[in-house]
């Protein structure tokens, strides 16, 4: 079973202050994907890194991914109350069936971020 | 709004029982996936179908099942249900090999 180990559990914060969470496992994924969730709704997808070493940004949040493929980072610059939410990570499994291909996502536990105003 | 709905948003029921949950896919999308969120365990995913044929299982119990219709929409039948089912079931779907769009999901509640 591949698991995906995600820390801090949680994480509250001022507004302004500066953040980073983390995302590893055992084991490489086809890609890696960071998820932002409201409460009663359903994840959304934040973005998808593929590449070893990869690295990209998004206004003020940067996505990491570990040059082995195994791990990575959320980091949020100036934190803001709405970025309030909980933060998912998912390492997605593509592999072939006779069928088709399948994917398959496996969650961390998730960070729940606070950021206080 | 992802465009993936799920019916209902809430289904009380008594251990022993079954239920069925129904997702429609964001038109076009052929697949279609199921996971399960709870508080010990996170959000765990279940199953995917493909233009109605299975394609990936994950840890979805044997008194769970899942199948996708002709019109693409899905249903999740869970029976023998006990306390431990107890949890937020979300659906979610995709054209292709791109992103997972998630419905609004199910909330569970077995008494």
């Amino acid at each position: 079973t591949q698991l995906l180990e995600q820390s801090p559990q949680f994480l509250s914060i001022q507004e302004g202050e500066n953040l980073t969470v983390y995302c590893n496992s055992s084991s490489v994924f086809s890609s890696l994907q960071w998820y932002r969730q409201e409460p009663g709704e359903g994840p959304v997808l934040l973005v998808t890194v593929v590449t070893g070493g990869e690295v990209k940004k998004l206004k003020r949040l940067t996505f990491q991914f570990g040059d082995a493929r195994k791990d990575s980072s959320l980091h949020i610059t100036a934190a803001q109350p709405g970025d309030t939410g909980l933060y998912l990570c998912a390492g997605e499994l593509r592999y072939q069936r006779e069928s088709g291909s399948a994917r398959q996502l496996t969650f961390g536990s998730g960070t729940q971020l606070t950021v206080l105003p | 709004d992802s465009g993936v709905t799920q019916t209902p948003k809430h289904l009380i029921t008594a251990t022993g029982q079954r239920v069925t949950l129904r997702c429609s896919p964001r038109s076009g999308d052929l697949s279609v996936y199921w996971y399960q969120q709870s508080l010990d365990q996170g959000l765990q995913f279940l199953i995917q179908y493909y233009n109605g044929e299975e394609r990936a299982k994950g840890n979805i119990l044997e008194r769970f099942s899942a199948q996708q219709f002709p019109d693409l929409h899905s249903e999740l039948n869970l029976s023998s249900l006990e306390l431990g089912d107890s949890a937020l079931y979300f659906c979610a779907s995709s054209g292709g090999d791109n992103e997972q769009f998630f419905g609004p999901g199910t909330r569970l509640t077995v008494l």
